[in-house]
């Protein structure tokens, strides 16, 4: 079936140091969400991307669309301890299903 | 707008019994989801419904009933539970115009079949 895989699975940093988490389909994507879930909390959306090669800006956090439309990736310049949490991409594979990835868990030391 | 709420926040079953989780969102929105997330894990769609009336299987629906007779409530049934559906249950809503339809996501429902 359609699967939608994120490396790394966990990445500890040191904070002031980038992360960065990748997203890999099976298949070509309509479009990608990025979102965020604090330990013990729900997912919170982050951003969408829709267009083959897009690149997108959030402040320290950068998003791009692969130009096949089946990978993506999220940058993060200069970690927080405030962007400890698991980020998931979400891709869009049908009219309205939604394939979440795997996940990456980011842990920033102080 | 309280967003999307779900009941209860916590369960504990035991094997064979039955429940419904609720799920209400009150942004008007025509897409409602339900997915599962087992501990360190992705998340899984269950069902979703793209509209009064209108339910369609995820990956994983086996196990699992749902209706959505109005646009606000979206409830998931559990017939038999069983060890393997202990996990956490998410309800999700969007407004989808095929443009933006990012996912608000209920606060989780914690759920240990014993």
């Amino acid at each position: 079936g359609q699967q939608v895989m994120q490396i790394p699975q966990y990445q500890h940093v040191q904070e002031g140091e980038d992360f960065t988490t990748y997203c890999n389909s099976s298949t070509t994507l309509s479009n990608i969400q990025w979102y965020k879930q604090r330990p013990g909390g729900h997912p919170v959306f982050l951003i969408q991307l829709v267009k083959s090669g897009e690149v997108k800006k959030q402040k320290r956090l950068t998003f791009q669309f692969g130009e096949a439309k089946k990978n993506s990736s999220l940058h993060i310049t200069a970690t927080q301890t405030t962007d400890v949490g698991t980020y998931f991409c979400a891709g869009l594979t049908g009219t309205y299903k939604y394939i979440f990835g795997t996940g990456t868990r980011l842990k920033v030391l102080a | 707008n309280a967003g999307v709420t779900q009941t209860p926040k916590f369960r504990i079953l035991k094997i064979g019994q039955s429940m419904t989780l609720q799920c209400t969102q009150d942004m008007n929105h025509n897409y409602m989801y339900w997915y599962r997330q087992d501990p360190g894990m992705g998340l899984k769609l269950i069902y979703y419904s793209v509209g009064a009336g209108i339910t369609d299987k995820g990956e994983v629906p086996n196990g699992y009933n749902v209706s959505r007779s109005t646009t606000e409530d979206f409830p998931l049934r559990l017939e038999l539970a069983a060890p393997s559906q202990t996990s956490v249950y998410f309800c999700a809503s969007s407004y989808s115009d095929r443009g933006l339809n990012e996912q608000f996501f209920g606060p989780g429902t914690r759920l240990t079949v014993l």
